[in-house]
């Protein structure tokens, strides 16, 4: 069984650009939260979808979005860069209907901007 | 506001010696405590839940218990393939729904 998968897995951006994440959840997994992973916070919750519906949002500002597709893929975008954001990005699908059941995790994508 | 705190931050044994990691909780609500696994490079690894206080969870050599204030994770006799990052993560009725995470112990275990 396929695990989580999260492209691209490596990235380099410089300030003011954007970027997207993909995330592609476990077959029949139908809820998907993101967080974020840097060495100084953590684990921090970022967003949770489940059928198309952004279920809940964590403290983070405007420019971080998400959105969740009919096949549960999920995408995450962060626009106008800022070099804190500079972290991995961790994508994890859970069969629960709220996504804090058992997370199964991506191997992230690891973002640097310059 | 949700807070997880664990302790040591970092911890070196040597294969065989048993010891434990801390997890200090302070949450509205709890309604799941978890612990994680990660290696480098790698995402977090589900390893158990608990739910109420008193609860104990095992697998192969580490056991999680869960009290009204702390969770602790057991190792018992290990091995340097238990070497990794464990995080701790606390599921609270109170807010978000996404789980508030420690910062989580680096364990080494040499041979």
């Amino acid at each position: 069984k396929a695990g989580v998968t999260q492209t691209p897995r490596y990235l380099i951006k410089t300030r003011g650009q954007q970027v997207t994440l993909s995330c592609s959840p476990i077959s029949g997994h139908r809820s998907v939260s993101w967080y974020q992973q840097t060495p100084g916070q953590g684990l921090q919750f970022l967003f949770e979808y489940f059928s198309e519906t952004q279920r809940n949002k964590g403290n983070f500002p405007g420019r971080f979005s998400g959105r969740q597709f009919s096949n549960s893929r999920s995408e995450m975008n962060v626009s106008t860069l800022e070099l804190g954001d500079s972290a991995l990005y961790l994508c994890a699908s859970s069969l629960a209907v709220r996504g804090t059941g058992e997370l199964f995790f991506g191997e992230g994508s690891r973002l640097t901007v310059l | 506001e949700d807070q997880v705190t664990q302790s040591p931050e970092a911890l070196r044994l040597q294969e065989g010696e048993s010891s434990s990691l801390n997890c200090s909780y302070t949450v509205s609500g709890l309604r799941g405590l978890f612990w994680y696994r990660q290696d480098p490079g790698k995402g977090p690894e589900f390893l158990f839940t608990l739910y109420s206080a008193g609860e104990e969870k095992e697998k192969e050599r580490l056991k999680a218990t869960l009290t009204k204030k702390e969770s602790f994770l057991h190792i018992t006799a290990p091995k340097p393939e238990d070497s990794a990052t464990y995080l701790c993560a606390a599921h609270s009725g109170g807010g978000a729904d996404g789980l508030t995470f420690g910062k989580g112990t680096h364990l080494i275990i040499q041979p």
